[in-house]
């Protein structure tokens, strides 16, 4: 069974750049995958940031990209804020109406 | 402005169904996909399935035996099934829109904790 597999933690310092990943135990990602990513603080419901690969959803900083890099879907954060100390999850699709989420990555900022 | 409100009992026992509802409201069902997401205490997220409103279904395979959703369209509402559960079905469960031909979630409800114990 193939895995979707994330960072488990990652920590960047305020104002610097950061790239978490998202790949497969097996295989590459790639666009057709349709990778999206999600932004979850604690208590609160995930908040939806990229889609389909690299579009950013409704109100989301352009400091929030997303690309496919090295055989895995990335979202870079650029100038990195204390407010974006969340986990971080992706989503693949894995054809037939399967969604598959990744373990998630617990960012820091420090 | 959507809005998706997850609703129902917070305690099940062991072994009983699982059963949960979510409301729509500022906008009318009769569009996209409607997913059912979990998450237990401390840890990530896990797609349990989806229905459409012609009434589709998709169903993460590691639970398909279990679980159930439909949709009541007048009521602009959709509800998870989820049968002989166990302590390891404890978990905050949300409700949220997905995008078909994209397949990402859009909109997303508050969640709601369901404890199974007795």
């Amino acid at each position: 069974q193939t895995v979707v597999t994330q960072e488990p933690s990652f920590s960047v310092s305020p104002g610097g750049t950061v790239t978490l990943t998202c790949g497969l135990t097996s295989g590459s990602v790639s666009t057709s995958f349709y990778p999206s990513w999600y932004q979850q603080t604690p208590g609160q419901a995930p908040r939806t940031l990229i889609y389909r690969t690299n579009t950013r959803s409704s109100g989301v900083p352009d400091r929030f990209s997303g690309s496919i890099l090295a055989n895995k879907a990335a979202l870079t954060i650029t100038g990195a804020q204390a407010d974006d100390e969340s986990d971080y999850y992706c989503v693949l699709y894995m054809g037939g109406g399967t969604s598959v989420f990744g373990g998630g990555t617990k960012l820091t900022v420090l | 402005q959507v809005q998706l409100q997850e609703s129902g009992p917070g305690l099940v026992k062991p072994s009983e169904t699982l059963s949960l509802t979510c409301t729509v409201s500022g906008d009318s069902i009769s569009s996209y996909y409607w997913s059912w997401i979990r998450q237990p205490p401390g840890k990530g997220l896990e797609w349990i399935g989806y229905i459409h409103y012609s009434g589709s279904t998709n169903y993460n395979p590691s639970l398909k035996s279990r679980v159930t959703i439909s949709v009541d369209t007048p009521k602009n509402q959709f509800s998870l099934k989820l049968s002989s559960v166990t302590a390891a079905d404890t978990a905050v469960y949300f409700c949220a829109s997905q995008w078909g031909g994209d397949w990402y979630f859009d909109l997303w409800g508050r969640g709601t904790l369901v404890t199974v114990s007795s």
